[in-house]
């Protein structure tokens, strides 16, 4: 059963950039989208983008287009997901999530990682 | 604003039958599958419908979705305290290059 483990909660100061992993073990890995969705405090669900690791292009959400950077290293089994020009309202925690058929970021997210929390403050 | 619409909350007592609907659009619930995540506290999202009505492996026959339109709903009957969590719907959006789209999710409480 494949499980993703993210990478540790971190401080950011507001124009800085954070970069999170997800590593994947236990199953296949190059075949399946891998998902970034944030949670703000208290908010709900907000898909930031993913990519098919295989193919290696990632598709962006529009709010994001310009900010986020998702790659996949096939190697290390490992995805990262790189934000850039933070603010306060990026606070959020961070999941990565595997899509639930090969080859489509457009069927179901699952498993999900255990979340990686940003914290941007000054 | 989320682009696909949930009510916030929503209770009931034990054993019990709640729904929770979501509405949406023609380029997102009315063109493509609603999947439904259960959310418990303190922990991330799961997948508990996939495909308007599949049930994954280890999710109990008492959550059941469907799907007409640009509409869903989920369905959760002899309601359990364990139930209590966040429940968020989703559907792929094919607008510009494509999205996943969620609900603002609804908060089930067990009275």
């Amino acid at each position: 059963q494949v499980q993703l483990v993210q990478s540790g909660a971190e401080v950011k100061k507001p124009g800085s950039s954070v970069k999170v992993s997800c590593k994947a073990s236990g199953g296949v890995f190059s075949s399946y989208a891998i998902n970034w969705v944030r949670q703000a405090p208290g908010l709900g669900l907000e898909w930031m983008g993913g990519v098919i690791p295989f193919f290696g292009t990632a598709n962006y959400a529009q709010k994001f287009q310009d900010r986020v950077t998702i790659t996949a290293d096939t190697s290390t089994n490992t995805v990262y997901m790189e934000l850039s020009s933070l603010r306060s309202d990026d606070t959020a925690l961070y999941y990565c999530g595997r899509g639930g058929l090969p080859a489509a970021l457009n069927n179901w997210i699952d498993p999900w990682g255990q979340g990686t929390l940003v914290t941007v403050s000054s | 604003q989320s682009v696909l619409t949930q009510p916030p909350s929503a209770s009931g007592t034990p054993g019990q039958r709640v729904t929770i609907s979501c509405s949406g659009s023609s380029s997102n619930i009315g063109s493509n599958p609603v999947n439904w995540y259960q959310q418990l506290p303190g922990t991330a999202p799961k997948v508990l419908i996939y495909a308007n009505d599949v049930r994954p492996s280890g999710v109990p026959d008492r959550f059941s979705g469907s799907k007409s339109g640009t509409a869903a709903s989920l369905a959760i009957s002899g309601l359990q305290s364990e139930d209590e969590a966040h429940y968020y719907c989703s559907a792929w959006d094919d607008s510009l290059t494509g999205s996943w789209v969620f609900g603002g999710g609804t908060k089930l409480t067990v009275l």
